[in-house]
């Protein structure tokens, strides 16, 4: 069995402040972990992934996210806040038998 | 390429009614899946393929019947419409369960 922890439902950040929006998972076998992103009225844009190659993993628009096994954590950060950035991140976690489970997502506000 | 569409964007049924949402993918991909986002919730996997002519239950199987006779589509059919199925419903597909899944634009289902 498989479960994501998001921890916070809500982040509010100022422009050019540091984010972090955290993620902890369970899997019973190696993870494949992911963090997608949603704006309003849109569907889900990956915007990175890790599948046991390096433990930082980059992603776009800035994001990136560090493996910690011994933690059992996928946490993702940028530096800097973009007004831009303002949308829902999701933590998901997959393993061999195709199957997906998210968590219950994380919406980023941006303040100016 | 389109990637992954859905159709309609907007449906609003009355209770009982059925009907059947339409998703397909042109990038050949084996894997596809269907998705329910409620508030709070995250997204929570309704039924899974991982080939033509295989399916498979997800997390919230009941009241939703699927089918897949080509690579291309999977169809979501409401057997019997009730108010607990208002939801946004994505589609995805991907190449394999640990790549990364394309989501289409989803489907606002209100059942009245």
């Amino acid at each position: 069995a498989q479960s994501v922890t998001q921890l916070g439902s809500h982040v509010s950040v100022s422009e050019g402040a540091l984010v972090l929006l955290r993620c902890n998972y369970s899997s019973s076998v190696p993870p494949y972990l992911f963090w997608y992103v949603q704006y309003p009225n849109q569907g889900l844009q990956l915007l990175l992934k890790y599948t046991s190659a390096a433990t930082l993993v980059k992603g776009i628009n800035g994001f990136e996210a560090e493996f910690k096994k011994s933690e059992t954590s996928f946490h993702l950060t940028k530096p800097s806040a973009h007004m831009s950035d303002a949308a829902e991140y999701f933590c998901a976690v997959g393993g061999s038998n195709y199957k997906l489970t998210f968590g219950k997502g994380t919406l980023l506000t941006v303040n100016p | 390429n389109a990637g992954v569409t859905q159709t309609p964007k907007f449906q609003v049924l009355k209770t009982g009614q059925s009907m059947t949402l339409q998703c397909a993918q042109d990038m050949n991909h084996e894997y596809m899946s269907w998705y329910r986002q409620d508030p709070g919730m995250g997204l929570r996997l309704i039924h899974y393929s991982v080939g033509a002519g295989i399916t498979d239950q997800g997390e919230v199987p009941n009241g939703y019947n699927v089918s897949r006779s080509t690579t291309e589509d999977f169809p979501l059919r409401l057997l019997s419409a009730a108010p607990s199925q208002t939801s946004v419903y994505f589609c995805a597909s991907s190449s394999s369960g640990v790549q990364e899944q394309f989501f289409g634009p989803g489907t606002r289902l209100t059942v009245l």
